[in-house]
């Protein structure tokens, strides 16, 4: 069965230090990969897309950058996090295919104080 | 990708059925029509889709109009873990997924 992991659950950084969260896929190959956001109490900002290694659309110009170094994982990064970038960060993947479901992380808090 | 209309909440008393409406009237003839919802602290996950017929599953069911510009989202028996913000999609493929701000469902016991 396929599985995703996204770590850490929470986390706290000061404005202006550096952000990587983590985001790998298990039981499947060739997926397509998903960053989201959610600012509190609202719905759900795409931010970048990936269907395949090196291969990284962005929906939202942000301080933000994604990577896909291997077929499964998917890296969100931030040279210097902005108060703004406080949310919770999703990750998501899908099948290549018409009309297949899409299947989440269990998300990372992330407060930028 | 369609732009879909939700309510931002509505109630349920727990085992009666719940109508949950969305609009999508500018849905293109090859977009299907996605349902997920969201418990708290947890990222959403998959309830039903469909894209001309009425559609169901362990979980809900889906009702699309003939004009397929609003769709119904059943579900059938309310309980307690069925409160969550529910979110309705229109899309070709999952790199159309665009989710809106959902509805709230609160359910009563």
């Amino acid at each position: 069965s396929q599985t995703i992991h996204q770590w850490p659950a929470t986390l706290v950084q000061p404005v202006g230090s550096p952000l990587s969260l983590e985001c790998t896929v298990e039981g499947t190959s060739n997926p397509n990969l998903y960053w989201y956001r959610q600012a509190a109490g609202r719905g759900l900002q795409l931010l970048f897309y990936s269907v395949g290694i090196g291969q990284i659309s962005s929906e939202v110009p942000q301080n933000l950058s994604a990577s896909r170094p291997q077929d499964r994982q998917f890296i969100l990064s931030s040279k210097k996090l902005l108060l703004s970038d406080s949310g919770f960060y999703l990750c998501a993947w899908g099948r290549r295919a018409t009309n297949e479901k899409l299947f989440f992380g269990s998300g990372t808090q992330l407060s930028v104080l | 990708d369609a732009k879909t209309t939700q309510p931002n909440s509505m109630e349920s008393n727990e085992e009666e059925p719940v109508h949950l409406p969305c609009n999508h009237s500018t849905i293109s003839g090859t977009d299907y029509i996605h349902w997920y919802r969201q418990l708290p602290s947890q990222g959403p996950e998959y309830v039903i889709h469909g894209l001309t017929s009425n559609v169901n599953n362990r979980m809900a069911s889906l009702a699309i109009a003939e004009d397929r510009k609003s769709s119904t989202l059943i579900l059938h028996r309310a309980t307690l873990r069925d409160a969550a913000v529910y979110y309705c999609i229109a899309g070709y493929n999952n790199n159309d997924m665009r989710f809106g701000a959902g509805t709230r469902l609160t359910v009563k016991p």
